[in-house]
């Protein structure tokens, strides 16, 4: 089973709110990425976990948060929610370190629209 | 910084059409090239990889050369079918990182 999965698949907040998005994957992958995709850009990669240890990209280190309870699980946090945050919400995983050598597995990405 | 450039965003065919999207990209050394495809409704899958000068990639019928002096690595599929409308990425990961960079991707729409 090559199946990522994330939950919700569609997320509507308001402004100011929190918003908790949540990706699980039952392929035992060392890796777990988030990406954000918007209308005519490319996916930007946000953060990654490898194992236990985070790495959240340098332009958007204070906007996101994330956790990896386990293996399986990964959430996206945004704790107050802004009209910039609207888009698409890609999770992926790689067996191992990810990049060169490596495959990434999509879940179908979940939609977020903030009003 | 490490880049793609897809110069098309939407390419329209008939089917038994030949296809070419074209991918470039800019970053030191040899990078892996990669493509990647979306269906409606689904997540990107990866399609295959290249990671040598004048490496053929291929899958599904669509294959991709790496030239390295034309810093390319151009989507080719001889004659395409309704089944194949997606948005196609192409895709770097720098040697030794942990990273893929994409690109901005490109609409394909076979009509029957």
């Amino acid at each position: 089973d090559t199946t990522v999965k994330q939950n919700p698949r569609y997320k509507l907040a308001r402004v100011g709110k929190p918003v908790n998005l949540i990706c699980s994957q039952t392929m035992n992958h060392d890796t777990m990425y988030w990406y954000q995709k918007k209308p005519n850009q490319a996916p930007k990669l946000l953060l990654f976990y490898y194992d236990k240890i985070l790495n959240r990209e340098a332009d958007t280190f204070e906007k996101f948060q994330s956790s990896r309870p386990n293996n399986s699980f990964c959430s996206l946090y945004i704790g107050s929610a802004g009209l910039e945050y609207s888009a698409m919400y890609l999770c992926a995983s790689s067996r191992d370190r990810g990049g060169d050598q490596d495959t990434q597995y999509f879940g179908p990405g979940t939609r977020l629209l903030v009003l | 910084g490490d880049s793609v450039t897809q110069t098309e965003g939407q390419v329209a065919l008939s089917e038994e059409d030949f296809l070419t999207i074209h991918c470039n990209y800019s970053a030191s050394g040899y990078p892996a090239l990669f493509w990647y495809v979306q269906y409606p409704g689904e997540g990107p899958q990866f399609l295959f990889r290249a990671s040598r000068d004048k490496e053929k990639g291929s899958s599904r019928g669509f294959e991709a050369t790496y030239n390295k002096e034309a810093t390319s690595f151009h989507l080719q599929k001889a004659s395409v079918q309704e089944s194949d409308s997606a948005v196609y990425y192409c895709a770097l990961s720098p040697s030794n990182t942990d990273k893929v960079v994409f690109g901005t991707g490109t609409r394909l729409q076979v009509s029957p």
